[in-house]
């Protein structure tokens, strides 16, 4: 158990449909990364947060937003579905930047778009 | 920009098997490197890292050397076990902040 947490585990919806998905990071861990895999395009960094705010960018569509909360857990929100958006979406935490050389990933969420 | 490279899967091996899953980078400066691993149904874990030229990375019989002359940073385990079936990633950190993966190599250990 890495202690990160993503909620739901699995999720099906129809195109054009929005979704949000949470994540808790390991207690005290302040940067929270969230990451798209996918059988074609392996593992896709799409954002990064540390403490509330926006730290690092990657290859995150428009119709796809995130943030971090206060009490640090964060969501992506994932609008205008398309079936190509189907895929393994994993959070990651860190203490503080991943240069402390760990990131502790969740069990993902399988997004199904139908 | 940064990239990582890494041998395309499916391996199948044997167990006791001598494993290497090759991985090669392009990188500016000089980026941290890791494997990570990831064993069905769960989320990725660090295996091993190593943060300058000539460091070797080491876990759970797995080894890894930081090679900057040839931009690898193969994984190397002398004798596999059925329970190394996974898919194994490699990465780096530059700068700015992101780490980028490579794009996975599963491998599966047969009985």
């Amino acid at each position: 158990d890495s202690g990160v947490t993503q909620t739901p585990k699995h999720l099906i919806t129809a195109t054009g449909q929005r979704v949000t998905l949470r994540c808790s990071p390991r207690s005290g861990d302040l940067s929270v990364y969230w990451y798209q895999q996918s059988l074609d395009q392996g593992l896709q960094f799409l954002i990064q947060y540390y403490n509330g705010e926006e730290r690092a960018k990657g290859n995150i569509l428009e119709r796809f937003s995130a943030q971090q909360f206060p009490d640090l857990h964060s969501e992506l929100n994932l609008s205008s579905l398309e079936l190509g958006d189907s895929a393994l979406y994993f959070c990651a935490s860190s203490v503080s930047t991943v240069n402390t050389g760990e990131l502790f990933f969740g069990e993902g969420s399988r997004l199904t778009v139908l | 920009g940064d990239s990582v490279t890494q041998m395309e899967g499916p391996v199948t091996l044997s167990e006791e098997a001598f494993l290497t899953i090759n991985c090669t980078y392009t990188a500016t400066g000089y980026p941290s490197l890791f494997w990570y691993v990831q064993y069905p149904g769960e989320g990725l874990q660090l295996l091993l890292k190593a943060t300058k030229a000539d460091d070797k990375g080491s876990n759970k019989g797995f080894e890894a050397t930081y090679r900057k002359e040839t931009t690898s940073f193969h994984l190397e385990k002398g004798s596999v076990q059925v329970s190394d079936s996974a898919v194994y990633f490699c990465a780096l950190y530059n700068r700015d902040d992101k780490i980028i993966f490579g794009k996975g190599t599963r491998l599966h250990i047969l009985p």
